[in-house]
């Protein structure tokens, strides 16, 4: 049974920066094709994809999103980390985590992340 | 980025009623196209990958079908737990892009 969970702050000010952490369980990140990706929602909008992070270190961002963003794995302890710097409001959303074998199969229940002072 | 483009963004109909949803690609996707149900305050549920592969789980009344960069979501009969918001998303290139929405409701 695949399971995701993110972790991290509900709340960043502008400016600062933002790391979540992907915990799953299910699946290995080292099985051939196997992939984690990120992607958010803005309240009332349509989801946007972040980030993803391949069993072979590949590591795929939105183009316009890219200077902001790092993704890293920990394979030992089942782990993903988005990194996502000098935060606005406009980043306000729900942030989730997906394994990826082809497509987004299975999600995480997803954290809303609020950018304020 | 290919632009997904879903028509209508909003629906209502009935239980027991046939529902098609569309969705456009900007530009081909062959069949990298997935289908996501979302549920107020819940993470989206997939439906369909490859366009026309039901995910499993999934109730057999979900299918999904491609005409070149046209694709279709249908719900055969709707049931009470179908109303929600559904998208379509491509994966044939980076970066991914997701539709933007269509909100199924009760009449």
């Amino acid at each position: 049974q695949i399971t995701l969970k993110e972790s991290g702050p509900t709340l960043v000010k502008p400016t600062q920066t933002l790391t979540l952490t992907c915990t799953f369980s299910g699946f290995s990140l080292t099985t051939n094709g196997v992939g984690v990706g990120w992607i958010r929602q803005p309240p009332g909008k349509a989801p946007e994809w972040l980030a993803l992070i391949y069993w072979n270190d590949d590591e795929r961002y939105h183009p316009s999103l890219r200077s902001r963003l790092t993704v890293t794995k920990d394979t030992s302890k089942n782990q993903v980390v988005l990194i996502m710097t000098n935060m606005d409001p406009v980043d306000t959303a729900t942030y989730y985590c997906a394994h990826e074998l082809g497509a987004f199969d299975y999600w995480s229940q997803g954290t809303l992340v609020t950018v304020s002072s | 980025d290919i632009q997904m483009t879903q028509s209508p963004s909003s629906l209502s109909a009935s239980v027991g009623d046939r529902v098609t949803i569309t969705c456009r690609a900007s530009q081909g996707v062959s069949s990298y196209l997935a289908w996501f149900q979302q549920k107020p305050g819940k993470a989206p549920k997939s439906l369909i990958y490859a366009a026309s592969s039901l995910q499993s789980g999934v109730p057999s009344r979900f299918s999904g079908s491609r005409s070149g960069t046209n694709f279709t979501l249908t719900i055969s009969s709707l049931q009470p737990e179908d109303f929600a918001t559904y998208y379509c998303q491509h994966y044939s290139n980076y970066p991914f892009t997701f539709g933007q929405g269509t909100r199924l409701e009760i009449k």
